[in-house]
Order: C-alpha cells, then structure tokens, then sequence
C-alpha cells in the first residue's frame, strides 16, 4: 500500500478558475510526482519533486505550477482553468533512485477525476 | 520517436492462454524498467520490475533485451483477473522521471 492519498477525487470548475489539487503521502519519500492521463496519450508528467522545495518541470508543465512546503504533502495548482486541463490527474511517489542511481518504481494514488467547463 | 512505444491491442485471449506484449524504447542509456498493469479508472500499480537477466514473478515472466532495446512481458495460464491495460516503463533522461507507455489492453475471456 502506497499511502498516497488524493483530494479532491472528483471535481467540476469553470473556465478561468483557478484550482489546487492536493498529494498526501504517510511515507517519508523523498520524490513526488504530478501526472496527467488522457486518451491518446498515455500518462505524462506535469512536474516533479525532488525535496522540500525542490521541483523541476516534466513534459507538459505550461498552465500548471507544484509547491512542496513539507515532505508529505505535494499541491498541484492550475493558476486559470482551461478546457484543455480536463483529465485525469495522479501524484506518484517514489523512495528514490534504485540501484546503481536507477529511478526507482513509482506508487500512485488514486487519481482525480478534473473537468473544465 | 515516442521515447516508449507499445502495441495497444486488444489482446482478447482466452482462460489458460499464454500472452506476450512487447515493448521497444529509444533512450539506449535507460537503467529502469518495470512493467505497471491498470484496471479501468483506477491507477496504475506496479507489476514487476525488469531485470537485465530477466525475472519472473509466478505467471509472469519479464525479458529485458538492451542490444535491441525491448522489453517483454509473458502472461501464463491467463485468468480473468488479468484483464487490464499494462503499461511499459522506462526511465527518462532525468534519471528520477519515468516515461510511460500508453499502454496496451488485455481482455482474458471465459
């Protein structure tokens, strides 16, 4: 059991709104991860993080910023909704590099379910 | 090039059939890969990681063949339970990042 928790699970906006999506871990891992999933395009990385504080884009980062002020918790915020943003998003968390500096596997949590009206 | 590519099926197979997916990657300096299976609407859970030698974890079996840069995964004796979409895994340049691939369906009929 991972222990990723994701809140909320559900949620309907508008166009224009900004919005927080929030990744609880009750490990101590090091590295978090923001990811969306659409049809078509499998899952992509948003941002990732790497410390308290640490964070580094992935390949579909534009329209979204990440912050981590404690190692538990990871928000994703899209600073101004747009139709394009509705999915499927899932925080990931990982220990850290495997051997021989390898990523190591990734746990997610159960997802939210955005849609952008 | 997608960085992993992927057959997406459907695989409709049969109780007791043996099933093989294949995936190919185009990092030849990637050091991660794993196999992530997931049902319809929830998230994607680890299935197995893939070792050079290659591993296997009861009914499945995972191949690792870096001079050609593909990865395999061989279902035994499919259930109905294995119906899912399973995903290939490989690290990105980043080294901490995965890429995904989008995966490819499998349907196990009675």
């Amino acid at each position: 059991d991972a222990g990723i928790t994701q809140s909320p699970r559900h949620k309907v906006t508008e166009t224009g709104t900004p919005v927080t999506l929030r990744c609880h871990q009750t490990e101590n891992h090091r590295y978090m991860y923001w990811y969306r999933q659409d049809p078509g395009h499998g899952l992509r990385l948003i941002h990732y993080s790497y410390g308290v504080k640490d964070t580094d884009k992935g390949e579909v980062s534009d329209g979204y910023s990440v912050s981590r002020s404690k190692t538990e918790d990871f928000l994703l915020t899209l600073e101004s909704a747009t139709s394009s943003q509705t999915s499927v998003y899932f925080c990931a968390n990982a220990a850290g590099p495997g051997t021989s500096g390898r990523a190591g596997e990734q746990y997610f949590g159960p997802g939210t379910r955005l849609t952008v009206t | 090039r997608k960085e992993v590519e992927q057959d997406p099926g459907p695989f409709n197979v049969p109780e007791g059939a043996t099933v093989a997916f294949n995936c190919t990657y185009s990092n030849s300096a990637s050091q991660s890969f794993f196999w992530y299976r997931q049902d319809c609407r929830k998230e994607p859970k680890l299935l197995m990681s893939v070792y050079s030698s290659g591993n296997e974890d009861g009914r499945f079996t995972a191949q690792l063949n870096r001079a050609s840069q593909y990865i395999s995964l061989l279902i035994r004796d499919s259930k109905l339970s294995d119906s899912a979409t399973y995903l290939c895994v490989v690290n990105s340049n980043s080294g901490y990042a995965l890429n995904f691939g989008k995966g490819t369906s499998l349907l196990v009929t009675p």
